[in-house]
């Protein structure tokens, strides 16, 4: 696609239940981040993936937050035993290389994740 | 770790006329970047304007420019000739030259018809 896709826009689940956010980002850029805006808020770093690996992941909160991206495109952000306070929105976001000093960070539109 | 803060919550402006929405930062960094962000209710974040901290030029991009102030750690948006479309949160960022943002809470701006 011509920009940053996530899945699912919206997400409401049960405190305690798992969740996967999926993120499909621009054809061709190696660096993909995730980051997390709570009501109010302004985004939050939470990843950062050169490729395949993660190359910081000192922004996830907890190990309950576990991100992945095997072939080095789409990523999948895991939540695991989901709390009320995990309701945010989760943006992802992409570039072509991971300096910002060398190009733009392209966003998706996020995904709103509910936690009752 | 490097703060960034914006003190007005919202702003209102009348199309057509001129909005300046503030921002300060804090960092020990001699070289950075500093960018304002858009977000419409769509939830995606757009780029309006970066500026490059050992630029001693105001950065402009059509009806938006900045007044970076390095020595306060000052960074306003002037935003001028509003226009409905400009109705969105606007936040500021700050990145020290590597891969991270920090973003500040934004600033509602609403455009009166």
């Amino acid at each position: 696609g011509a920009g940053v896709s996530q899945t699912p826009s919206n997400k409401v689940t049960e405190k305690g239940k798992y969740v996967e956010l999926r993120c499909d980002p621009i054809s061709g850029h190696t660096a993909l981040y995730w980051y997390r805006q709570s009501l109010g808020q302004g985004p939050e770093f939470l990843i950062y993936f050169q490729g395949t690996g993660a190359a910081d992941d000192s922004g996830l909160p907890n190990d309950r937050f576990f991100a992945v991206r095997p072939e080095g495109s789409v990523s999948t952000l895991k939540i695991q035993r989901t709390e009320r306070g995990d309701s945010a929105v989760y943006l992802c976001a992409s570039s072509l290389t991971g300096g910002l000093n060398t190009g733009e960070l392209f966003f998706g539109e996020g995904s709103r994740l509910t936690v009752l | 770790a490097q703060t960034v803060t914006q003190s007005q919550p919202e702003m209102s402006v009348q199309e057509a006329e001129t909005v300046t929405l503030s921002c300060t930062y804090d960092t020990s960094e001699s070289d950075y970047y500093l960018f304002w962000y858009k977000q419409p209710p769509s939830r995606q974040m757009i780029l309006v304007i970066r500026q490059e901290a050992y630029k001693q030029q105001n950065a402009t991009e059509n009806r938006f420019s900045v007044n970076f102030q390095k020595a306060a750690k000052s960074f306003s948006l002037k935003i001028s000739d509003s226009q409905l479309g400009d109705a969105a949160m606007y936040f500021c960022a700050y990145n020290k030259r590597d891969y991270k943002l920090s973003f500040g809470a934004g600033t509602t701006v609403t455009v009166r018809a």
